[in-house]
């Protein structure tokens, strides 16, 4: 089985950078998603780290430690629109691959 | 179709009652998952297809919950006798094969009364 942990809620200012921690417990890793969930919303992909390092794209960045189970998600140049859920998950290697999520971390930006 | 799409959107029943949530997901994707998701808590996933084989579903709570999905496109989840615990999003997701990026419908908010 998996444990994931991420912060409950973060606050942030608008133009500020914020780093969203995850860390994760597994057998047998096989990827990190991150996902922005807006309320009321879907899910959208955001990011997918399988190996360590990190991925920028854009104003949003994700880092991978596999050896330290640990990932963020840094957003920079903060937006009010930036104010939602983002949902670390994790993909084991067992059975059909199913990504589990922890659950969310609700940002708040703040003028 | 351009995304996911899950109807109704939301959904109130009476405890006891059955319920049918459907979704079309993203055409030509093979994979299709379904998670329930409690307010302020993240999706926990129930159970998944592969084109119409259903491969895992280990994680339906109960043997309430059944899900098909007969021609390897739409599926539905069908509650039997609900029960107020059964209250949460149901999110349908899919993607082109495997578990790699799934792409999310808006989901179906389920109120047992």
């Amino acid at each position: 089985g998996q444990n994931i942990d991420q912060p409950t809620e973060m606050t942030a200012t608008e133009g500020a950078i914020v780093q969203i921690n995850c860390t994760y417990q597994t057998s047998g890793f096989n990827g990190l998603f991150w996902y922005q969930q807006h309320a009321g919303e879907a899910p959208t992909f955001l990011s997918y780290n399988v190996l360590d390092g990190l991925e920028e794209k854009g104003r949003f960045s994700s880092f991978l430690s596999r050896s330290k189970g640990y990932s963020y998600l840094l957003l920079k140049e903060l937006q009010m629109k930036d104010s939602a859920s983002y949902l670390c998950a994790v993909r084991e290697e067992r059975g059909s691959y199913i990504p589990t999520f922890g659950r969310g971390t609700s940002l708040i930006v703040h003028p | 179709g351009a995304g996911v799409s899950q109807s109704p959107r939301y959904k109130v029943a009476k405890r006891g009652q059955d319920v049918a949530l459907r979704c079309d997901p993203i055409s030509g994707h093979v994979s299709l998952f379904w998670y329930q998701q409690a307010l302020g808590q993240g999706p926990e996933f129930l159970t998944y297809f592969q084109n119409e084989a259903q491969l895992d579903k280990s994680g339906l709570p109960s043997d309430r919950f059944f899900a098909e999905r007969p021609e390897g496109s739409v599926s539905t989840l069908k509650i039997q006798r609900t029960q107020k615990e059964d209250s949460a999003v149901y999110l349908c997701a899919s993607s082109l094969m495997g578990a790699e990026k799934l792409f999310f419908g808006s989901g179906t908010q389920l109120s047992v009364l």
